[in-house]
């Protein structure tokens, strides 16, 4: 089975920083993984599909990357409204889906 | 506007069965490419992806719960049904259902979860 790991675990930052967050796939899962956000009593919201295809409504700030095995969500200068727990997500051998175990993304 | 929303029991006791009732509108099973999933959070875990049913019928399930779970459609209602059967308490979180198209089979539209708790 492929696992998908995310680093790092938790992820320090203030807001207007950079961050880059890490999703590792133990085999290729071409470019078929996507990043979801996820906040305290809310539904988790799609960001990013296909690796790097911005879902709708998302802002530009928020932008995938990678293929096969290594994948990054960078998040250009953070809104407070960022500060959640993120996760990836990958389609492989097809009908496979499974999310990896999260970032969470807190204020510094 | 896609819109989606579980419905079902907030208390199970253990060993029952769990049916959960996902309602939508925005979009038909009817429609080729469509798919609606059920994903699951318990205390303290990641998101959990259960089950997935598409247009034709298709259905998939995470390999950990494949003898527990069923996922059925009735396009008529526009509605999508699970049921975990056997739950324990660590069946207790928030069940979602959400929206899943195979052109991105990435999850684009959720409902707002519900919350189950298995307990005697």
């Amino acid at each position: 089975d492929i696992v998908l790991t995310q680093s790092p675990a938790t992820l320090s930052l203030s807001p207007g920083e950079r961050a880059t967050l890490s999703c590792r796939a133990s085999e290729s899962v071409s470019t078929y993984l996507a990043w979801y956000q996820h906040k305290p009593g809310q539904a988790p919201r799609l960001l990013i599909y296909e690796a790097s295809k911005r879902a709708t409504g998302i802002p530009a700030r928020f932008s995938g990357s990678g293929s096969r095995t290594d994948f990054t969500l960078t998040i250009s200068g953070l809104e407070p409204e960022d500060f959640a727990v993120y996760y990836c997500q990958y389609r492989a051998n097809w009908p496979l889906i499974s999310f990896a175990q999260g970032t969470r993304l807190e204020i510094k | 506007q896609i819109t989606l929303k579980e419905s079902g029991p907030a208390l199970v006791k253990p060993t029952q069965t769990l049916t959960l009732t996902c309602t939508f509108s925005g979009f038909s099973l009817r429609t080729t490419g469509e798919g609606v999933g059920w994903i699951r959070q318990t205390p303290g875990k990641a998101l959990e992806w259960l089950a997935i049913v598409f247009w034709d019928d298709d259905k998939r399930y995470n390999p950990s719960l494949r003898n527990r779970l069923t996922v059925t459609k009735d396009t008529s209602k526009n509605q999508v049904v699970l049921t975990l059967t056997t739950v324990d308490p660590v069946d207790t979180g928030t069940y979602y259902c959400a929206h899943s198209p195979t052109v991105t089979v990435a999850f684009d539209a959720w409902g707002q979860g519900t919350l189950v708790t298995v307990s005697s």
